[in-house]
């Protein structure tokens, strides 16, 4: 079974639309970490950021936000007033200690960005 | 600004020649994880490492590939003999022990 589910494909936008990045999880340990990796055109994996499941205050950074909801087992990543850079795929990630905190990555979402 | 390296970033090899693929870690960084992405199968770890003992190479087909961690600043993936399946992008990823990774650049291999 999948530990980590992004439904989501691939999403076009409009130049300055929001968009929001869904991401469903499962495991079945109290501590785990959930994370996001942004993969541009030019190929290489860049951590955007990593939440523990203590932590469900939601997160901001610029036109990045993050929000985490154990109930219902999601990590969701919103980009507010999307750009042509912002153009790439998105991947969710989960570790948890009961597995030897090896990433599980979700399949990805393509993100495009029109101008 | 640290990073992690690794060499060669594209190679192109016949059929049944060796292939070996290297990553300098991150300095510091206890656990290294060699990753294969392609478009069909998306990203798939092979092979994970912690204080350079193996933790996980139940990904990694063993009867061609191999992982090693000969010291703490190097690791390889060693492909033999390689295959056309085999090719794909190959990352190696480095970070302290139950915290975020960070990824080299990724070897592109092509096998003919």
């Amino acid at each position: 079974a999948q530990k980590v589910t992004q439904a989501q494909t691939e999403i076009s936008v409009v130049e300055k639309e929001d968009v929001t990045l869904d991401c469903v999880y499962e495991t079945r340990d109290t501590t785990y970490y959930l994370f996001w990796y942004k993969q541009p055109p030019s190929g290489e994996l860049v951590f955007l950021i990593r939440r523990n499941s203590f932590d469900e205050q939601n997160e901001i950074s610029g036109r990045y936000s993050w929000n985490f909801q154990k109930s219902t087992s999601s990590f969701n990543f919103t980009i507010t007033a999307s750009q042509v850079v912002d153009s790439a795929v998105y991947f969710c990630a989960l570790s948890e200690p009961s597995t030897g905190n090896q990433f599980y990555f979700g399949t990805g979402t393509s993100l495009t960005v029109i101008p | 600004d640290a990073r992690v390296t690794q060499t060669p970033r594209h190679k192109v090899t016949e059929m049944g020649q060796e292939v070996t693929m290297r990553c300098q870690p991150i300095l510091g960084h206890n656990t290294v994880f060699w990753y294969r992405q392609t478009m069909m199968q998306g990203l798939e770890l092979l092979a994970y490492f912690r204080n350079r003992a193996p933790l996980d190479d139940s990904g990694m087909p063993k009867d061609r590939f191999s992982a090693e961690m000969p010291d703490a600043t190097l690791a390889t993936l060693k492909i033999q003999p390689s295959e056309p399946r085999d090719s794909a992008v190959y990352f190696c990823a480095s970070g302290p022990y139950g915290y975020e990774q960070y990824f080299g650049p990724g070897t592109r291999l092509t096998v003919t």
